[in-house]
C-alpha cells in the first residue's frame, strides 16, 4: 500500500465551479499535511499545511484533514483558470521524510 | 518568504558529459536540503538529502557515483550529473527545508526546477 494515495485526474471543471482534491494516507503516525501546486515545468509552490486534523481556510482554498480516516481534502471555491495546475498532497511526521501523492492535475476551463 | 533558486533552468548536453546544477537559499540557511527527480506526468521522487558540511543520504536506488550532492555551505548545495546519458533527461528540482508557523511545521520551499536533456 502506497503511503500517500491521490486521484491522478485530469480533473476538469468550469470557471467558478468549488473543487475538491482529495488524498487518502496511511501512517497514522503522520501530523503534517501539506498541499502544494505545480504548474507546468515549475517547482512546486506551498499552498497551505495543516497541524493535526480540522480545517484552515486562506482565501479561496481550503484544507481539511480527517484523522480518523486518514483522509485529506482541499477545496478550491470560485475557481479561477489560474488555479489550472497540478496539486500535490504530502505528509510527514515533522522532521521527517516528506512524502508526496502523485499529484491531480486539475484544469479550469473559461 | 523564504526563497530557493535553482539553476540552470534548462540544460541540454552531450552524451557523456557532466552538467552541475545549482540550488541556492536566498534569505535564510538551509542546513538540509533536498534533491527531487520528476518524470513527465508523475509526482516527485526524492533522489538524495543534502546536509551542510557532511555526506548527502542518498534513496534506495540513486547511484551516488552518479549524481554527485555537495553541500558546502548554508546556502548553496549542488548536483552533478556525472556521465550523463540520455535515460538521465528528467526534471531536478531542489528544496529547502523551512520552520513555518507555531506549530513548527517543516514544509519545504522548492526551486523552480532544472530541465535536463541530454542527447
Amino acid at each position: 500500500q502506497k503511503e500517500v494515495e491521490q486521484d491522478p485526474g485530469p480533473l476538469s471543471v468550469p470557471e467558478g465551479a468549488i473543487v475538491s482534491l482529495n488524498c487518502t494516507y496511511s501512517n497514522s503516525a503522520f501530523q503534517y499535511f501539506m498541499w502544494y501546486r505545480q504548474y507546468s515545468r515549475k517547482g512546486p509552490e506551498l499552498l497551505m499545511y495543516t497541524y493535526s486534523s480540522g480545517n484552515k481556510e486562506d482565501g479561496r482554498f481550503t484544507a481539511q484533514v480527517d484523522k480518523s480516516s486518514k483522509y485529506i481534502s482541499l477545496f478550491i471555491r470560485d475557481s479561477q483558470p489560474s488555479d489550472s495546475a497540478t496539486y500535490l498532497c504530502t505528509v510527514s511526521g515533522g522532521y521527517q521524510k516528506v512524502t508526496f501523492g502523485t499529484g491531480t492535475k486539475l484544469q479550469v476551463i473559461p | 518568504g523564504a526563497v530557493v533558486s535553482q539553476h540552470p533552468s534548462r540544460v541540454i548536453c552531450k552524451s557523456g558529459t557532466s552538467v552541475k546544477i545549482e540550488c541556492r537559499s536566498l534569505d535564510f540557511q538551509a542546513t538540509t536540503m533536498f534533491w527531487y527527480r520528476q518524470f513527465p506526468k508523475q509526482s516527485l521522487m526524492l533522489m538524495a538529502t543534502s546536509n551542510e558540511g557532511s555526506k548527502a543520504t542518498y534513496e534506495q536506488g540513486v547511484e551516488k557515483d552518479k549524481f554527485l550532492i555537495n553541500h558546502a555551505s548554508l546556502t548553496l548545495s549542488t548536483l552533478t550529473v556525472t556521465s550523463a546519458h540520455p535515460e538521465d533527461s528528467s526534471f531536478y528540482i531542489c528544496s529547502a527545508r523551512v520552520t513555518s508557523g507555531v506549530s513548527g511545521a517543516n514544509v519545504l520551499t522548492f526551486g523552480a526546477g532544472s530541465r535536463l536533456t541530454v542527447l
